[in-house]
């Protein structure tokens, strides 16, 4: 079974405070890793797919790194906005399986 | 095009019971993955359908089973239920599986055990 930990288990932060999530994972085996967004009630959502060593995504304020080679990424979250709040996922992709994280539950305060 | 749906939302049933969870996956997707979700725990893989085969399974016992229609229609079925089993179980589809890189996840159905 591949193990797969995101820290911290929880956050919370002020509006416009910027933040940063950790997912770490094996370095074999490895074919993407994925990031998602999870609001209460809805559906997991997909923010980025990222496949290579060193990539660097970017969606608004939203950011991640890729570090296959050390096995871990990082979410970052700029100015963050009460609409953030959310638990995100992370998702190691083997090709065959997804192997998911505990996700990081984070709630920005107004 | 109309996301993946998953009926029922909520679903009481009583131990020793058997439930059967529904999941149809965005038009044109071939593949069908089932997770658990129980607190404090990660979805936790049950298994995939591609073209109504069982291409993998997750570490479960032998009471969680699935299928897969010819319309990509997937279907979950768990036996004897138990107290644990109380728990979010999402459906996810692909056109391909993970080596497509991409999955879209159902609302989920809310299973209660009492």
């Amino acid at each position: 079974i591949l193990n797969v930990e995101q820290s911290p288990q929880s956050l919370h932060v002020q509006e416009g405070d910027s933040t940063n999530f950790t997912c770490s994972f094996p370095s074999s085996n490895f074919y993407a890793l994925h990031w998602y967004r999870w609001e209460t009630a809805k559906s997991p959502e997909a923010l980025f797919v990222m496949t290579l060593n060193g990539d660097e995504k970017k969606k608004g304020r939203i950011s991640a790194t890729l570090n296959t080679k050390e096995g871990y990424s990082y979410l970052y979250i700029k100015g963050s906005q009460p609409e953030d709040s959310a638990t995100y996922l992370c998702a190691f992709n083997t090709g065959n399986q997804f192997y998911f994280g505990t996700g990081t539950s984070l709630t920005v305060i107004p | 095009k109309a996301g993946v749906t998953q009926t029922p939302r909520y679903l009481i049933k009583t131990r020793g019971q058997q439930v059967t969870l529904s999941c149809s996956p965005i038009s044109g997707h071939r593949s069908v993955s089932w997770y658990q979700q129980t607190p404090g725990q990660g979805l936790q893989f049950l298994f995939e359908y591609f073209s109504e085969t069982q291409r993998n399974k997750g570490n479960f016992p032998g009471r969680f089973s699935g299928r897969q229609f010819s319309n990509s229609r997937s279907e979950m079925n768990v036996s004897t239920l138990e107290l644990g089993d109380s728990a979010l179980y999402l459906c996810a589809s692909s056109s391909r599986g993970p080596s497509s890189y991409e999955q879209y996840f159902g609302p989920g159905t809310r299973l209660t055990v009492t």
